[in-house]
C-alpha cells in the first residue's frame, strides 16, 4: 500500500523554465493539498483540489503558478517561467473521501526545486 | 500571516528528559493537529485534538488545548535521540478546507 508519492525527488530548472511536480495521492483517497516550504520554516498552504476540481486556492500566487487533478492520473503543481524565489520543497498530501473536516493528512517525501 | 506559531523555536535536551513545545494560534478551530518532520522528508501526523477535547494521549506523547487561551502543547516524554526532528502544529479553521501550519519546533535529543 503505496504512500503518497511525489516526483521528482529534486527538480533543478534555469531561470525562465518551466517546473512540473507531480503528486499521487495514496489509494483511495480523492482530496490533494500543496504546500510551500522554506527552509527553516513552516509549511505554507498553496491549493486545495479534489477531483477535476480546484476547492481553495488562496495560497497560489496568482501569476505563473496553476495546479491540476485530473480523473485519470497524478495531480501536477505547475510553474512557468521560474525565478530563483521559487526555490524551495513543495509537498503534496492526501487525504481521504469522506469527512474531510477531523481527517489528518498524508504526506508525500516532497520536491526540492532549485532555479539557478 | 501563519495561524500557528510554535514555540520554542528550537530546544535542546538530554536523552530522558521531557520535551514541552507550546503552539498558539488566532482564530477559532476544529481541530488541532500536531505533525513531525525529519530533515529532507515529508510530515508525519502524530495526534489530532479536536476543539471539545482538552487532552490526549498517544504513547508517549500528551497534547492539551486550551480553547480559551487558543493554545495546545505537545509533550514528549521520556526523550530518545530518535525524537530528534521538527515538530509543526496545524489547525484547522472552524469554517474551511485547509491545514494551516506554524513555523515549527526544532527539538534535538542528546545521547
Amino acid at each position: 500500500n503505496a504512500g503518497v508519492m511525489q516526483n521528482p525527488r529534486h527538480l533543478v530548472r534555469r531561470r525562465g523554465q518551466e517546473a512540473r511536480l507531480r503528486c499521487s495521492p495514496m489509494k483511495g483517497h480523492s482530496h490533494v493539498y500543496w504546500y510551500r516550504q522554506l527552509p527553516e520554516e513552516g509549511l505554507k498552504f498553496m491549493v486545495y483540489l479534489q477531483k477535476e476540481n480546484i476547492i481553495d486556492e488562496s495560497g497560489m500566487p496568482k501569476e505563473r503558478f496553476s495546479a491540476e487533478f485530473p480523473k485519470e492520473g497524478p495531480s501536477i503543481l505547475r510553474i512557468q517561467q521560474v525565478v530563483r524565489g521559487d526555490s524551495a520543497a513543495y509537498f503534496c498530501a492526501s487525504s481521504p473521501r469522506e469527512t474531510v473536516t477531523n481527517e489528518k493528512l498524508f504526506f508525500g517525501s516532497g520536491t526540492q526545486l532549485s532555479v539557478l | 500571516s501563519q495561524q500557528g506559531e510554535e514555540d520554542p523555536q528550537a530546544l535542546s535536551i538530554q536523552e530522558g528528559e521531557n520535551a514541552t513545545m507550546n503552539c498558539s494560534y488566532k482564530t477559532s478551530i476544529n481541530n488541532l493537529q500536531w505533525y513531525r518532520q525529519n530533515s529532507g522528508r515529508g510530515l508525519v501526523h502524530l495526534i489530532l485534538i479536536r476543539s471539545n477535547e482538552r487532552e490526549k494521549h498517544s504513547g508517549r506523547l500528551r497534547v492539551t488545548l486550551d480553547t480559551s487561551k487558543k493554545s495546545s502543547s505537545l509533550l514528549i516524554t521520556a526523550s530518545r535521540a530518535a525524537d530528534t526532528a521538527s515538530y509543526f502544529c496545524a489547525t484547522r479553521m472552524e469554517y474551511g478546507n485547509k491545514l494551516v501550519f506554524g513555523a515549527g519546533t526544532i527539538l534535538r535529543v542528546k545521547s
